[in-house]
């Protein structure tokens, strides 16, 4: 069965660096999203995106925050600046166009943590 | 999102059917009932959705009332791999999903 992957499992990054969370969508698949979740909390929507533009974003998703789809297989989301309270688990998902009822498909998560 | 009520925490002996409920009293008629869960250290991962009949997969089924101001969703041999937290989650068509706290599920050997 077709499946979302991301890379790293873990990162590990001191505050104030750059990180960027790759993700490998299923591949008809046109919708894609990134979440996170601190530890011991809900999962959270940060952006999502269509046709190589963000669709919708939440107050989470600030300017230190980016997304790219730079090539046909992967999804990458792009931390300029980390601060210690973006540690978390992200997840990326995506889902097939025209599914009227929008599953979405998740990948394993990257844990990022910052020192 | 129109907003659902799950108990925090059940628990279940293995191989026993297990029901969760969920209300959504404030559905309203367009918003699809989803279920997601997320075993431990793992992505959430779809379980299944419905918006008036009952519905069966492979890994569930969704009984949903018929005012749809609640529904259940049925493990009918519970395994324990099922041990998850479970999301009950109306959405209306291409939204986001938002997840609330879920129903922690403890599946007892």
């Amino acid at each position: 069965e077709p499946e979302v992957t991301q890379t790293p499992s873990h990162q590990v990054t001191q505050m104030g660096q750059e990180v960027i969370l790759r993700c490998v969508p299923i591949s008809n698949h046109l919708y894609f999203y990134w979440y996170r979740q601190i530890l011991g909390q809900k999962v959270e929507f940060l952006v999502s995106f269509y046709n190589n533009e963000i669709s919708e974003k939440s107050e989470i998703f600030d300017d230190q925050f980016s997304v790219e789809r730079p090539d046909g297989s992967n999804f990458t989301l792009k931390i300029r600046s980390t601060k210690l309270e973006d540690s978390a688990m992200y997840f990326c998902a995506s889902r097939e166009a025209g599914h009227s009822t929008d599953t979405q498909y998740f990948g394993p998560g990257t844990r990022l943590t910052v020192l | 999102d129109a907003k659902t009520t799950q108990p925090n925490s059940m628990e279940s002996n293995e191989e026993e059917p297990v029901h969760l409920p969920c209300n959504h009293s404030t559905i309203s008629g367009t918003d699809y009932i989803h279920w997601y869960r997320q075993l431990p250290s793992q992505g959430p991962e779809y379980v299944i959705h419905g918006l008036t009949s009952n519905v069966n997969n492979r890994m569930a089924s969704l009984a949903i009332a018929e005012d749809r101001k609640s529904s259940t969703l049925i493990l009918h041999r519970a395994t324990l791999r099922d041990a998850a937290v479970y999301y009950c989650i109306l959405r209306e068509g291409y939204q986001k999903v938002t997840f609330g706290t879920g129903t922690k599920l403890q599946v007892i050997p």
